[in-house]
């Protein structure tokens, strides 16, 4: 049990469009789901915690407009990138928990801007 | 802000040897995870071990970790080739309410 899904897999879209990734726990209902990028060859930086129905947390110097996170059910995330750019060229991971020890990781998105 | 500290940054070995790896962070925390990563895929939870455990054991994998060093090890036995993965440690701090903070990894490779 505990598997989490990710769609896309990867994604190439163009500068200054908006790209949607989809983060689902697949046979559990998560409480909280993370949003993580991780550059080549770096670590997992977070971005942001999000819990069903309430507005997700923000780490410092992530720009809450620009990346959009709707936790609308206790199984599914979204990540909106509005008006990508390549620099927000990454791959994306999410993870999922159901009780505050462990989390779930995603396979990721990569998500390339042209 | 990445707390968690892995040495060495790369490590390679022959098949068959074992491969350790350590991590240092500067918090409390309520627990240490360790996660495996290969090239351009997801997470795989490899071992979580709590604040007040000493050691811990899954298989080939055995963790240690010192409070009083604030500081974890990853010790992998008889490598094996398909161990050949980025490591990563990340502490659940106290009081981050679940958040993980990872460190900057480690890469292993593992010669066949």
């Amino acid at each position: 049990g505990a598997v989490v899904s990710q769609h896309p897999s990867w994604v190439i879209c163009k500068s200054g469009t908006s790209v949607k990734i989809e983060c689902r726990s697949l046979d559990f209902q998560a409480t909280t789901m993370f949003w993580y990028r991780q550059f080549p060859k770096q670590s997992l930086m977070l971005m942001a915690t999000s819990n069903e129905g309430s507005k997700a947390t923000y780490e410092q110097g992530v720009e809450k407009d620009k990346f959009l996170i709707n936790h609308a059910s206790l199984t599914l995330s979204t990540l909106t990138v509005t008006s990508a750019h390549p620099e927000d060229s990454s791959f994306y991971i999410c993870s999922a928990t159901k009780d505050r020890y462990e989390q779930y990781f995603g396979p990721g998105t990569r998500l390339t801007v042209t | 802000s990445q707390q968690g500290e892995e040495d060495p940054q790369a490590l390679s070995i022959q098949e068959g040897e074992n491969a350790t790896m350590n991590c240092s962070y500067k918090t409390s925390i309520n627990n240490l995870q360790w996660y495996r990563q290969n090239s351009g895929r997801g997470l795989v939870h490899l071992i979580l071990i709590r604040s007040n455990e000493r050691e811990k054991h899954s298989g080939r994998l055995r963790v240690t970790l010192d409070t009083s060093k604030k500081s974890s090890s990853l010790l992998i036995t008889a490598s094996r080739a398909a161990d050949t993965a980025s490591y990563f440690c990340a502490t659940d701090d106290t009081g981050a309410n679940s958040k993980l903070t990872f460190g900057k990894g480690i890469t292993l490779s593992v010669r066949p």
